[in-house]
């Protein structure tokens, strides 16, 4: 296993398309998360599932955002009608029980 | 949902000195967890540590769950140590602090 992958590293596009990011947790891992971190912040908690069960949202996840995670496998994250404000790293993580393992992270730009 | 504070924002090490960082909490937590982010963006897990102390070479953590603080330490610090350090507790989810900021000179 070479722990949670990220797809794309990076992203470009411009301000109303929509953008789809995928995560690969680590296979046995039944909890994944999926964080938005700007520059010189920490991350910031967007979503949760366990196994493939959505199980809390935080209220930065605008109606625009949606994730989901078929089968309780990998997940995406879709972004609709980006805007400018959306540019940021994207990072997903995962865990088991005793803590968690990042991702690289997908680096959005909204132009 | 928890607070979490990390100190001091920023750091400036010479290679070779020690230093301590801090990390407090507002309530009662499962876990802890101390990440250094390098320039890539990718944070790397450098504790588990939900009480108690632990050490991995030069690092070493100590968390005192009942008084909701963790530090880290760093000794004989090297450039490679440079780089964003990042508290985070976990209620069933990680909640992170706003990070230190170390950098190493040679």
């Amino acid at each position: 296993d070479t722990g949670v992958s990220q797809d794309p590293r990076h992203k470009i596009t411009k301000r109303g398309q929509n953008v789809t990011f995928r995560c690969d947790p680590i296979s046995e891992h039944n909890r994944l998360y999926w964080y938005r971190q700007t520059l010189g912040q920490g991350p910031e908690f967007l979503t949760y599932f366990q196994n493939e069960a959505q199980l809390e949202k935080s209220r930065l996840l605008s109606d625009r955002f949606s994730a989901e995670r078929p089968k309780g496998s990998f997940s995406t994250l879709e972004i609709q009608r980006t805007e400018q404000g959306d540019s940021a790293m994207y990072l997903c993580a995962s865990s088991l029980v005793d803590g968690y393992t990042f991702g690289s992270g997908t680096r959005l730009t909204v132009v | 949902g928890i607070q979490v504070e990390q100190s001091p924002p920023d750091l400036i090490l010479q290679e070779g000195a020690n230093s301590t960082l801090r990390c407090n909490f507002s309530d009662s937590v499962n876990n802890l967890q101390w990440f250094h982010q390098n320039p890539w963006g990718q944070l790397i897990n450098l504790f588990y540590i939900p009480s108690g102390t632990k050490q991995n070479g030069r690092l070493s953590a100590t968390t005192v769950a009942t008084e909701r603080y963790s530090l880290l330490y760093i000794s004989s610090s090297q450039t490679t140590d440079s780089g964003v350090y990042f508290c985070a507790v976990d209620d069933y989810k990680l909640s992170f602090g706003a990070g230190t900021t170390v950098t190493v000179r040679a």
